[in-house]
């Protein structure tokens, strides 16, 4: 069975900290998503990692697929209040067909 | 284009009644899916649609759980009888996209409550 464990699970900073939040699995993902969801809304896609050891940037947040594509981080930079929301991470299941999500990080940045 | 359009926003029934929650999908895509979040679980995978088609449904809890897509604009997700237990946020979301799980848009999502 394939499992997404995302750590912390709830994580509650002041605005200006850095902090990072973690995905990992037991199984190789061909690659894996990261989503935020807002209070109220469906999750928005912010990137896609594909190759083992790829890192992209987007702003101030730094995405990580590990190299045995088993593993996958987020780093966020400073953090400001509009960076508060439940990350969620995501791979695709064995058959290619759909998406198994992570229970997510709840990130709350205070002013 | 407005996104996914999911309705009602909220709903709030009583145990035994029937629900159905209705889906608009991105004008286009080919894959549509139905997922089920809760505090517990997360976001678990129902079932999904390619081409109006039933792929898989084994995400689908019992068989009280029923899903149709009568055509590319619109699909449904009903419950009957409902339990309080089916209680949780209920998301479709759309794909044109090869693998097409992997590029999902997602609708706002039903707030169930069976009391």
């Amino acid at each position: 069975t394939q499992l997404l464990e995302q750590s912390p699970q709830f994580l509650s900073i002041q605005e200006g900290e850095n902090l990072t939040v973690y995905c990992n699995s037991s199984s190789v993902f061909s690659s894996l998503q990261w989503y935020r969801q807002e209070p109220g809304e469906g999750p928005v896609l912010l990137v896609t990692v594909v190759t083992g050891g790829e890192v992209k940037k987007l702003k101030r947040l730094t995405f990580q697929f590990g190299d045995a594509r088993k593993d996958s981080s987020l780093h966020i930079t400073a953090a400001q209040p509009g960076d508060t929301g439940l990350y969620l991470c995501a791979g695709l299941n064995q058959a290619g067909t759909a998406l198994i999500f992570g229970k997510g990080t709840t990130l709350s940045v205070s002013s | 284009d407005a996104g996914v359009i999911q309705s009602p926003r909220h709903e709030v029934t009583e145990m035994g009644q029937e629900v159905t929650l209705r889906c608009k999908p991105i004008s286009g895509h080919d894959y549509l899916f139905w997922y089920r979040q809760t505090m517990m679980r997360g976001l678990e995978l129902l079932i999904y649609f390619n081409n109006n088609v039933p792929i898989d449904d084994s995400g689908m809890p019992e068989d009280r759980f029923s899903a149709k897509m009568p055509n590319a604009s619109f699909s449904t997700l009903k419950i009957q009888p409902s339990e309080p237990r089916d209680s949780a946020v209920y998301f479709c979301a759309s794909s044109s996209n090869w693998p097409p799980g992997e590029i999902a848009f997602f609708g706002q999502g039903t707030r169930l409550t069976v009391v």
